[in-house]
């Protein structure tokens, strides 16, 4: 089974505070992890992708992977309210790529 | 650059009736991919195509289809509807030195009655 479970929220912080979505897949083979930003009535759009076990940063973003846990984290730093959005999670199970639900954030200024 | 293109971006269909989507990607971007997202859920995969090739199909049933053109636009099919197709429809493109990186176009409200 290839599945991608996300805490479905709504999760929220206050402005300036650092945001952490988290996310778990089923397959073990898995290569590459995507989170994307998706905001109300848009199309999903893609903030990080990463490869390999541990950290990457991008700006305020922070992408975490642990592929012993299978377990991908999003942290946001310094959240602002233009990060009020839903975050997908997308796994991609040798071409076939799959989303989890999304967790919805608001930051609250 | 143009982002990735989709038409129509509203219809309204009834049930039984056939829908054609169509998809336009982004310049030198030759995989398209296909997927259906309901309010609240994350978007499902339903196709893959790579130089007009089928490269990967989601769990859906063989009313959708899909294909590739030479120019790498891409139609989604769905024949007889139902009122469960009724779905945002996206169609994502991505390059060959990162195909999982999606560029997604503004998508397809399809509203069966």
């Amino acid at each position: 089974q290839k599945e991608v479970e996300q805490n479905s929220g709504p999760l929220s912080v206050p402005e300036g505070a650092i945001a952490s979505l988290n996310c778990t897949y089923s397959d073990r083979g898995s290569q590459s992890f995507f989170w994307y930003r998706q905001y109300s009535g848009k199309s999903p759009e893609l903030i990080m992708s990463i490869y390999s076990n541990g950290d990457k940063e991008d700006g305020r973003f922070t992408a975490q992977l642990n592929k012993a846990s299978q377990y991908v984290s999003l942290l946001i730093r310094d959240s602002q309210p233009s990060d009020s959005a839903t975050y997908l999670c997308a796994v991609d199970f040798n071409n076939d790529m799959r989303f989890g639900a999304g967790t919805r954030l608001t930051v609250k200024p | 650059d143009a982002g990735v293109t989709q038409s129509p971006t509203h219809l309204i269909k009834t049930r039984g009736q056939q829908v054609t989507l169509r998809c336009s990607p982004i310049s030198g971007h030759k995989s398209v991919s296909w997927y259906q997202q309901v309010l609240g859920q994350g978007p499902q995969f339903i196709f893959q195509y790579y130089e007009k090739e089928e490269r990967g199909r989601g769990n859906f049933p063989d009313r959708f289809s899909a294909r590739q053109f030479p120019n790498y636009s891409s139609e989604l099919n769905v024949n007889a509807l139902l009122l469960g197709d009724s779905a945002l429809y996206l169609c994502a493109s991505s390059s060959d030195r990162a195909p999982g990186e999606l560029f997604f176009g503004e998508g397809s409200r399809l509203t069966v009655l």
